[in-house]
């Protein structure tokens, strides 16, 4: 089976554009995580979507916003992009919103912001 | 702390065993993982734990866990050059959702 999957790979974007970045979960999933991993740093969890419906959210500014689709891929959106949204975005998915369910990443969108 | 806590850096020759510590930051969370992240690529689950046990097993790796120190550690024997990479532990609280919480990663460097 297909692991999760992520595009674009890469991305370079001029403060003040917006973004969006897509991932296709392993099939069968049905939730989806984002994660911001900074230059240096470990991922932060931005987002969890499960059926269609926002589970959870980090702490991160209303620029930053997703979605999920019938299909259980998912869209990240980021507007009016600062030079500190330059980063690693990784997606991740699991069959379950439930504690007993572990995530599997995929390589992730690395996003410049110039 | 608020932070999970790891070192930066570790150095170890090949075919030695390499430790990596953690320390985490809730007693109430459920699920530790180890990830690597090899450069330029996404994270790699290794290996996880349940709060409830002590240790786990998985050919090369072995997980320790305090609960009462809230350290957790990685060991992983006969490093060889491809274990080269950053090791991240995280920590996954209880609750609806899947929040992980991840360390700042410890650096492995194997030297031939």
């Amino acid at each position: 089976d297909a692991g999760v999957t992520q595009s674009p790979t890469h991305l370079i974007k001029t403060r003040g554009q917006q973004v969006t970045l897509r991932c296709s979960p392993i099939s069968g999933h049905k939730s989806v995580s984002w994660y911001q991993q900074v230059l240096g740093q470990g991922p932060q969890f931005i987002f969890q979507y499960y059926e269609k419906e926002e589970r959870g959210r980090g702490n991160f500014p209303d620029r930053f916003s997703a979605r999920q689709f019938p299909n259980y891929s998912s869209e990240l959106n980021v507007n009016a992009l600062l030079l500190g949204d330059s980063a690693l975005y990784l997606c991740a998915s699991t069959r379950r919103v439930a504690d007993t369910d572990t995530q599997y990443f995929g390589p992730g969108t690395r996003l410049t912001v110039l | 702390g608020e932070d999970v806590e790891q070192s930066l850096f570790l150095s170890v020759r090949e075919g030695d065993s390499s430790v990596i510590n953690c320390t985490y930051t809730d007693s109430s969370s459920t699920y530790l993982y180890w990830y690597k992240q090899e450069p330029g690529a996404g994270l790699q689950l290794l290996t996880y734990i349940f709060s409830n046990m002590d240790m786990k097993q998985d050919q090369r790796l072995t997980v320790l866990l305090n609960k009462k120190d809230k350290h957790l550690s990685l060991r992983i024997a006969d490093t060889q050059t491809g274990d080269s990479a950053i090791y991240f532990c995280a920590e996954r609280k209880p609750g609806g959702y899947q929040k992980v919480t991840f360390g700042t990663g410890t650096k492995l460097q194997v030297i031939p």
